[in-house]
């Protein structure tokens, strides 16, 4: 089955400790996406990679990093530098809007990691 | 830049009764997309339904349809014979082919009463 894997679904951090969520996909898609979901603000964006080595900031970027190595792979690492870490992340993956048939960017989504800082 | 405004935080429906969610949007892009995503209990993210903006007749997927008022700016969520499974949190969504970003409203939580 084709879809979008994302682990572990939950995840304790002390505070001041580097944290890496894992996005794994096998639909061969090439954009990749993170999101944060905080009650009450939906959901906002955090880096985005349209293809393999490179991405882009989205919304809320500092204290988060990714990698793009791989075009399956799209690691998060939560910084200690993210002053409120505590979330539920979502990752979603998508084809290129210049690609296929799909021009309107349909996402999917992975299961998601629960982060708590303890 | 793109907003979406959902301006129902909690809504409840008996079930098999009709209920309508709202969303109201705002882009300066003259080519976008709008979904009403679903995210039921276990957080699980699906697609419900998508309008192209650049088409003027209502999207409709069984028991789900909106009313994309392109005008307006408003493109609302109807479902019809609500079941128990349709207990969610439902989220509006605006792409834009320039920004290439997806921007989700807050979303309404349904609660599907028996």
């Amino acid at each position: 089955d084709g879809g979008i894997t994302q682990s572990p679904k939950y995840l304790f951090r002390k505070e001041g400790q580097n944290v890496t969520l894992s996005c794994e996909q096998n639909l061969n898609h090439d954009a990749m996406y993170w999101y944060r979901q905080d009650p009450g603000q939906g959901l906002r964006l955090i880096y985005y990679s349209q293809i393999v080595n490179d991405f882009q900031k989205g919304d809320i970027a500092e204290g988060y990093s990714v990698s793009r190595e791989k075009k399956e792979s799209f690691p998060l690492t939560v910084t200690s530098a993210q002053k409120n870490p505590t979330a539920f992340y979502l990752c979603a993956s998508s084809i290129r809007r210049d690609r296929g048939y799909r021009a309107d960017n349909e996402q999917f989504f992975g299961p998601g990691t629960r982060l708590t800082v303890l | 830049a793109q907003t979406v405004t959902q301006s129902q935080p909690e809504m409840s429906v008996q079930e098999a009764e009709t209920v309508t969610l709202s969303c109201t949007y705002d882009t300066s892009e003259s080519n976008y997309y709008l979904f009403w995503y679903k995210q039921p209990p276990s957080r699980q993210m699906i697609l419900v339904i998508r309008q192209e903006a650049y088409k003027q007749q209502n999207a409709t997927e069984n028991r789900f349809s909106v009313n994309f008022q392109k005008a307006a700016k408003s493109f609302s969520l109807k479902i019809s014979d609500s079941q128990l499974g349709d207990t969610a949190m439902y989220f509006c969504a605006c792409y834009g082919g320039a920004t290439n970003k997806l921007i989700f409203g807050t979303g309404t939580l349904l609660a599907v009463q028996p």
